[in-house]
């Protein structure tokens, strides 16, 4: 079955680091560039990382509101792609998706939520 | 950055009816890279149109998008119950930012 799978949200303080990962099946998972969207109770989709396959060297993208703080990486030979977040803030909090690109967003998983508190 | 401006924020029809919804971006889009998504609650959004008017796998024909350069439609001929959702319009290739969304709702 073609799909990606998240996994690793949860409850963590603020200023701790948390990491989410993807995990995908059923395609070429190596040669596609991989994206991350999170949505905060409520509010609407907010992009926050991408990275491009080996072709292009691993590139990687972020937003300004999580530049510094967020990493992107993947694992080709795990067909995985994952999120490091560090020094999370209360604003943080929200549902975390991955997606596949395909030029455009055509392949989303349901999501893992990670909430920011003490 | 490409900035998305989506009108209006919520839409209130019937069932039945012709939805409307708009996205303006800040500076023209490339090759018409536009995307528009459904999203219903507690779940991921759904790829409904790319290439600002071209629908993906299985999504109805009752489901339009139009549109170029900086000016972009998704039109709902006939609203079906199950359409009453949130949309997302999303450039892609160059810029990956979300317009703020359009709430349809059930009148």
């Amino acid at each position: 079955e073609v799909q990606v799978v998240e996994s690793g949200g949860g409850l963590v303080q603020p200023g701790g680091s948390l990491k989410l990962s993807c995990a995908a099946s059923g395609f070429a998972f190596s040669e596609l560039t991989m994206h991350w969207v999170r949505q905060a109770s409520g509010k609407g989709l907010e992009w926050i990382a991408r990275i491009r396959d080996k072709a292009y060297g691993y590139a990687t993208e972020y937003p300004a509101s999580v530049k510094d703080r967020f990493t992107v990486s993947r694992d080709d030979s795990k067909n995985t792609v994952y999120l490091q977040m560090n020094n999370l803030k209360t604003e943080d909090t929200a549902v975390y998706y991955c997606a596949r690109e395909a030029f455009y967003l055509d392949l989303w998983g349901r999501g893992t939520r990670v909430t920011v508190s003490s | 950055e490409i900035v998305l401006t989506q009108s209006p924020a919520t839409l209130s029809l019937f069932p039945g009816e012709r939805a409307t919804l708009s996205c303006w971006a800040s500076q023209p889009i490339s090759n018409n890279f536009l995307t528009w998504f459904q999203q219903k609650p507690g779940q991921a959004p759904r790829l409904l149109i790319y290439g600002a008017s071209r629908r993906a796998t299985g999504i109805p024909d009752r489901f339009s998008g139009s549109g170029s350069g900086a000016d972009f439609t998704l039109t709902i001929s006939r609203l079906e119950p199950e359409d009453f959702a949130v949309y997302y319009c999303q450039p892609y290739g160059t810029s990956w930012t979300f317009g703020q969304g359009t709430k349809v709702e059930m009148k």
